[in-house]
């Protein structure tokens, strides 16, 4: 089976930069994605690592690590609208079209 | 493009009625899904379709709950009867097979309160 595990909060102030983790244990990997989701909203993709290393998009980072089973989400400049819950996922062994998600982390971004 | 479209977008009914929630997939898209997401919990999936026929739906309590995709295209997802602990957001997801950057596309959900 496939199990993830990411912080359950992060504060962070406007400005600055945070980091959130997400370890994995799965029986096959296909990739690990990050989704963006804000309260009442649907989620959002954000990035998808396939290979070990850093993705970059805009403000947003995401970096894999195969051997440590581990990724993070790396957030730049925060803004207020970046307060939301960030989910890792991973595809599932016994099938690459679908996702396992993590339980989410709610970022809280202060002024 | 049209994104996933949902509906109702909201539902409130008693334990032991049914319900049943819509989805419309982006056009083209030949994978849908069906997630529960329990407040303050990531989505789990239900059921997954590819065209018209059931890929995976090992986690779907068949008892009470039932998916169909006529058609390859729009969806249905029905709870009878539903239960308190059926109070989640039904979100619908679809992605193209070959979609290169491996990511769904969600529909806003459809939030379930059972009383």
């Amino acid at each position: 089976g496939q199990s993830l595990e990411q912080p359950s909060e992060v504060t962070a102030v406007e400005g600055a930069i945070v980091q959130i983790n997400c370890t994995y244990q799965t029986s096959g990997f296909y990739g690990l994605s990050w989704y963006q989701q804000h309260d009442g909203g649907a989620p959002t993709f954000l990035s998808y690592n396939g290979l070990d290393g850093l993705e970059e998009t805009g403000r947003f980072s995401s970096f894999l690590s195969r051997s440590d089973s581990y990724g993070y989400l790396l957030l730049q400049e925060l803004q207020m609208k970046d307060s939301a819950s960030y989910f890792c996922a991973v595809r599932d062994s016994s099938s690459a079209s679908k996702i396992i998600f993590g339980s989410g982390t709610r970022l809280s971004i202060r002024p | 493009e049209a994104g996933v479209a949902q509906s109702p977008r909201y539902k409130i009914i008693e334990k032991r009625q049914s319900v049943a929630f819509w989805c419309n997939p982006i056009s083209g898209h030949a994978t849908l899904y069906w997630y529960q997401q329990i407040l303050g919990q990531g989505p789990k999936l239900l059921i997954q379709f590819q065209n018209n026929g059931v890929v995976d739906d090992s986690q779907l309590p068949k008892d009470r709950f039932s998916a169909e995709r006529l058609k390859g295209v729009d969806s249905t997802l029905k709870i009878q009867p539903a239960k308190l602990e059926d109070s989640a957001v039904y979100l619908c997801a679809s992605s193209s097979r070959d979609a290169t950057n491996y990511g769904y596309t969600f529909g806003s959900g459809t939030r379930l309160t059972v009383v």
